[in-house]
């Protein structure tokens, strides 16, 4: 069965950092493209980013309101994805999901923007 | 930037049958996704590919795409399905970016 587990989330400052983590089992994680949708409160879905797989040169894409500021990065040996959140906004309040490709979902993690 | 569109709010009684509609210009060359999500929980896949249903998604769900229209159908839709749904694509343009419609809320009463 395959299994996304996130972490990292909670509250945080305007203008610091935080690192999310996905935890994930039940497949071979090396073989994967990994991304990043995060959910305002009461909003709709937003993607953030995906890493491609090794196979597929390990590159990133982001969304144009993070690129720059978030990067998204993983270990394929602890079958970990991360995402590094720099510069935090506000905006970015959210709970944030992993998923595998687009079939498969965490339970996501809520990220708190506020001084 | 591409854009999906969907209709905010669809209103059926149960035992009827609900269209969800997600429009966008990309999609006569790419394929639409559906996704079901009930209030704080994670979203579910119900139909990817336009039209094929994962494994343990009730028959009820069905999926067609034509022209710039892609539609999510639930036949006798029940209590349980109501949801928020989603529809995602991409677009061809060869942009590698997600987008997602902004969501349609599902009411069965």
């Amino acid at each position: 069965e395959v299994q996304l587990v996130e972490s990292g989330g909670g509250l945080v400052q305007p203008g610091r950092s935080l690192r999310l983590s996905c935890t994930a089992s039940g497949f071979t994680f090396g073989d994967y493209a990994m991304s990043w949708v995060r959910q305002a409160p009461g909003k709709g879905l937003e993607w953030v980013g995906f890493i491609r797989s090794k196979a597929y040169g390990g590159t990133t894409e982001y969304a144009a309101s993070v690129k720059g500021r978030f990067t998204i990065s993983r270990d394929d040996s602890k079958s970990i994805a991360y995402l590094q959140m720099n510069s935090l906004k506000t905006e970015d309040t959210a709970v944030y999901y992993c998923t595998r490709g687009v079939d498969s979902w965490g339970q996501g993690t809520l990220v708190t923007v506020s001084s | 930037s591409y854009e999906l569109t969907q209709p905010p709010s669809v209103s059926v009684s149960p035992g009827q049958t609900a269209r969800i509609t997600c429009s966008g210009d990309a999609l006569p060359k790419k394929y639409a996704y559906w996704y079901q999500q009930k209030s704080g929980q994670a979203p579910v896949l119900v139909i990817y590919e336009d039209s094929k249903r994962p494994s343990g998604i009730p028959e009820r769900f069905s999926g067609s795409s034509s022209g710039t229209m892609a539609t999510l159908t639930i036949s006798g839709a029940q209590v349980e399905d109501e949801a928020d749904y989603y529809c995602y694509s991409t677009d061809s343009s060869g942009n590698p970016n997600w987008v997602f419609g902004g969501g349609t809320k599902l009411t069965v009463l």
